[in-house]
């Protein structure tokens, strides 16, 4: 699977919006790029997925650039419950078999 | 969307014992099923890839022996922590996967003492 780099970690004011980057330069054509989020002790919930086109739905909108090279995950209006480590992956579709593979991911921490 | 229910949230046991964990998905059938650990202030690493009615496919460093997979079911796979020592101590998730994606556990949190 392509290798994703993101930023350690973020601050983000409650009630603004949290913009999480996330490079993957070595995408193949077949991959997508999911979104993940681990808030502390529980297991991962999964937020968003996309191919090439921008993705929004209840939770987020993910923003992929026309080169595929990286890509933005946006909470619009954060809260303090959206404190938690994401996680971008990068990996075929749904229809693949394969695990996926975390990298560091992002530890985003909202602020009252 | 897809559930998947894991089982025990949190066990303490002696080193020496063993401690099985179980992993259901409750209104999906489940081929494939997936075992991280992660350790504190790190990343979920996968130990192990069960699959249904065959054997489980081990990473690289994974003592098979140590950490018994049973996948009988569609909708149970069990990992059991044979002989644990501290060192077993860590955050085991389970996955499996739905029609969507990738549905996790909730965790659990194994101590050894």
């Amino acid at each position: 699977d392509a290798k994703t780099t993101q930023p350690t970690s973020m601050d983000c004011a409650e009630g603004r919006a949290a913009n999480l980057p996330c490079n993957h330069s070595t995408i193949s054509g077949n991959e997508y790029v999911y979104w993940y989020r681990q808030i502390h002790s529980q297991g991962p919930q999964y937020i968003i997925h996309g191919l090439k086109n921008n993705e929004t739905n209840e939770m987020a909108s993910l923003i992929i650039t026309e080169d595929r090279k990286s890509s933005t995950l946006i909470l619009p209006h954060a809260t303090l419950r959206d404190t938690a480590v994401y996680y971008c992956i990068v990996r075929p579709g749904s229809g693949s078999a394969r695990q996926l593979t975390f990298g560091s991911g992002t530890q985003l921490t909202v602020l009252p | 969307g897809a559930v998947v229910s894991q089982h025990p949230s949190w066990v303490i046991c002696k080193s020496g014992t063993s401690v099985k964990i179980e992993c259901r998905s409750l209104d999906f059938q489940a081929t494939t099923m997936f075992w991280y650990r992660q350790f504190p202030k790190q990343s979920l690493m996968l130990m192990a890839t069960s699959n249904e009615g065959s054997k489980a496919t081990y990473e690289q460093g994974v003592e098979k022996d140590k950490f018994l997979i049973n996948h009988a079911s569609l909708t149970l796979s069990t990992l059991t922590v044979t002989s644990a020592h501290p060192e077993d101590s860590s955050f085991y998730i389970c996955s499996a996967r739905d029609r969507a994606g990738y549905t996790f556990g909730s965790g659990t949190r194994l101590t050894v003492v």
